[in-house]
């Protein structure tokens, strides 16, 4: 069983267009977390929602706009996408403070 | 503002040779502390974890690490690698209490090992 899952795993797109990547997860966990992964695998925080309220949103472009409609969904919106956005996006789920799990990841390829 | 910085960028070994990867934080405050590995193209894997108690902690597949609070280092270490350890390493702390528990990774280190 997935414990967190994203879809999907592979996103190729043009500049300007908006998309959108899904992470889900099954622990029971209250809190949801987005990071980016750059080329250099530097990992950086960008949201966290705890029961489904927002409580860390790392100076991300408004572009980015996360939804979370229940404690196990936490979904990526990203609106015209620039060259910069590509990256892999990683999901992750804790008890607030304690280890996080990481979904699969979701590799964004912007042309 | 928090920060973890890890020592090595990439390291070579060779089958059985002995592994330390150097990770400090900046921060005062109480932390818990992480290390995660990152096999070549999968996701991160919790390989071990500090939050109180014993300062030396065991994890998966051998690896251990030692949390020294006076030097704010939590070091990995493993006596003998395997090829099968090839994967980046990644420290990383959260900070209790506030900041949503977010984690706040060093640069990672990139593991080659020799067959």
């Amino acid at each position: 069983d997935t414990a967190v899952s994203q879809t999907p795993k592979y996103l190729v797109t043009q500049m300007g267009n908006d998309k959108s990547i899904k992470c889900e997860q099954n622990l029971g966990h209250d809190t949801m977390y987005w990071y980016k992964q750059d080329s250099k695998k530097f990992l950086k925080i960008m949201f966290s929602y705890n029961n489904k309220e927002l409580i860390i949103n790392e100076t991300v472009p408004n572009r980015f706009s996360p939804k979370s409609p229940d404690k196990a969904h936490l979904n990526l919106h990203i609106n015209s996408l620039e060259l910069g956005d590509s990256a892999v996006y990683f999901c992750a789920s804790s008890h607030r403070g304690g280890e996080q799990f990481f979904g699969p990841g979701t590799r964004l390829t912007v042309l | 503002a928090q920060s973890v910085s890890q020592h090595n960028h990439h390291v070579i070994l060779s089958e059985a040779a002995s592994l330390e990867l150097g990770c400090n934080y900046s921060y005062g405050g109480t932390v818990n502390l992480f290390w995660y590995v990152q096999y070549p193209g999968q996701h991160l894997q919790l390989l071990l974890k500090y939050f109180s108690g014993d300062p030396l902690v065991k994890g998966i597949k051998g690896f251990e690490a030692e949390f020294i609070k006076s030097k704010f280092s939590f070091n990995l270490r493993k006596p003998s690698v395997q090829w099968s350890d090839t994967a980046e390493y990644f420290c990383a702390v959260s900070v209790l209490y506030n900041q949503g528990g977010k984690l706040i990774f060093g640069q990672g280190t990139e593991l080659s090992v020799k067959p």
